[in-house]
């Protein structure tokens, strides 16, 4: 089974400063890779994904993520970090069983981002 | 405004007392979702749907029942809630298959079960 790993619970960041939450995965084959946020009592909303193409992806609200093969990771980064950028974020990866035909989005645990004015 | 949406928000019941969470999508979308969010474990796919009258366990499907009689609704329903269904639902749907395209996700639903 496909898998994804966000190893921080938690990152801080002053506003302003750039931001990285970390993603690693664990695929067979090519994978199909999803950044969503949580913001306080909201769903989760879509940020950005990679299937193909450019490693670096650019997505909503002005996060982009960085699809590294060699280092099997997906980070999430901005240039300069909001207040209101602060919620939960979750990094997805497309888990497909080729036996059942299954299609499902498999979610790491979620980190937590909090920018400090 | 294309959404979701799921209803209750927030839900307190007893243990065994069946209960229904609905979804509504108004997005003609054929795949939908229902998923449980717990701390530190992210979230997990309970049942899934393909289309009307199509549905599949996801991966943990014990004690929910789901069904999809029209395309837009996809309810979930607890015939005998445990404690250990205290958890955080979200219903989704996606225009293609789970991972494959943009999924959209309802508020969420808070279930207590005491």
């Amino acid at each position: 089974a496909q898998s994804v790993a966000q190893p921080e619970d938690q990152v801080n960041v002053a506003e302003g400063n750039p931001l990285t939450v970390k993603c690693t995965y664990s695929v067979s084959g090519n994978p199909y890779l999803f950044w969503y946020v949580q913001y306080p009592n909201r769903g989760l909303q879509f940020l950005l994904k990679y299937i193909t193409g450019d490693n670096l992806v650019k997505g909503s609200y002005g996060f982009e993520a960085e699809f590294n093969k060699s280092q099997t990771s997906f980070h999430l980064k901005k240039p300069s970090a909001l207040v209101s950028d602060s919620a939960l974020y979750f990094c997805a990866v497309r888990d497909y069983q080729a036996d059942t035909g299954r299609r499902a989005l498999t979610f790491g645990s979620g980190t937590r981002l909090q920018v400090q004015p | 405004e294309a959404q979701v949406t799921q209803n209750p928000r927030y839900l307190i019941t007893v243990t065994g007392k069946k209960l229904t969470v609905t979804c509504s999508q108004n997005m003609n979308h054929e795949y939908m979702s229902w998923y449980r969010q717990d701390p530190g474990l992210g979230l997990r796919q309970i049942y899934y749907s393909m289309n009307v009258e199509v549905t599949d366990k996801g991966d943990v499907p014990e004690g929910y029942k789901v069904s999809r009689k029209e395309k837009r609704n996809f309810p979930l329903i607890l015939e005998s809630p445990s404690p250990n269904q205290t958890s955080l639902y979200f219903c989704a749907s996606s225009r293609g298959p789970s991972g494959s395209t943009e999924a959209f996700f309802g508020q969420g639903t808070r279930l207590t079960v005491v």
